[in-house]
């Protein structure tokens, strides 16, 4: 079974600075998808960013990138000027691609605080 | 996202009644999938459906039970609700033909449910 560890419960930052959010798997599959999801206090989940694992190249969106590392089964979230809106849980999430089987295993998230 | 929808937002039962969660989605998509978030554990699947006849149990689905409506109705039941089923309800949807990414869920808002 794939399991997602995040190991940081809790991490703030200062508006405008860059923080990293890490993430690891663990999986035997080599064609999967990689997601981070973001929670704000109303509880909405919203896509953030998502990688596919057969490409090299790192996923990224507007002020959200990854560093994926397929060897080593990581994928970190950095956010790049942080503002006060980025205060959220973010959830990595993993997929595996196999005969249509789309089931989202997440990890216990990292919430993250935003300040001024 | 409003495409898809949830009710009731937030509901408060007692031990043993029956209850009845509703997710409606207006995207079209085929696949509807039902999660369950408890602090510190992330989101974990409880049941899924590739479709109106395609109905599939995930990773915590003891005490729960699903109807399939429609394309468009997924229904998450508690036959005999207990405390420790009082947490965050999601309900989500994907698309797997070509003309949208396969891999993205989108999440209703969620029902916050307190079983007393």
């Amino acid at each position: 079974a794939q399991t997602v560890t995040q190991s940081q419960p809790e991490m703030s930052v200062q508006e405008a600075e860059t923080v990293t959010l890490s993430c690891t798997y663990d999986t035997s599959e080599s064609n999967y998808y990689l997601f981070w999801y973001k929670q704000p206090p109303s509880r909405q989940m919203i896509l953030v960013i998502r990688q596919e694992a057969y490409k090299q190249q790192n996923a990224t969106e507007n002020r959200f990138s990854v560093n994926f590392q397929k060897a080593a089964k990581s994928f970190s979230l950095k956010i790049s000027d942080s503002q006060l809106g980025d205060t959220a849980m973010y959830f990595c999430a993993f997929m595996k691609k196999r005969g249509g089987s789309e089931k989202l295993v997440f990890g216990k998230g990292t919430k993250l605080t935003v300040n001024p | 996202d409003a495409d898809v929808t949830q009710t009731p937002r937030n509901r408060i039962t007692k031990t043993g009644k029956r209850i009845m969660l509703e997710c409606s989605q207006t995207k079209g998509h085929d696949r509807m999938y039902w999660y369950r978030q408890d602090p510190g554990l992330g989101l974990r699947l409880i049941y899924y459906s590739f479709d109106v006849k395609d109905i599939n149990k995930g990773e915590i689905s003891d005490g729960y039970s699903v109807s399939r409506q429609a394309q468009a109705k997924f229904s998450l039941s508690l036959e005999s609700a207990i405390p420790n089923q009082t947490a965050l309800y999601f309900c989500a949807t994907s698309d797997p033909t070509p003309t949208t990414p396969p891999d993205t869920q989108y999440f209703g808002p969620g029902t916050r449910l307190t079983v007393l």
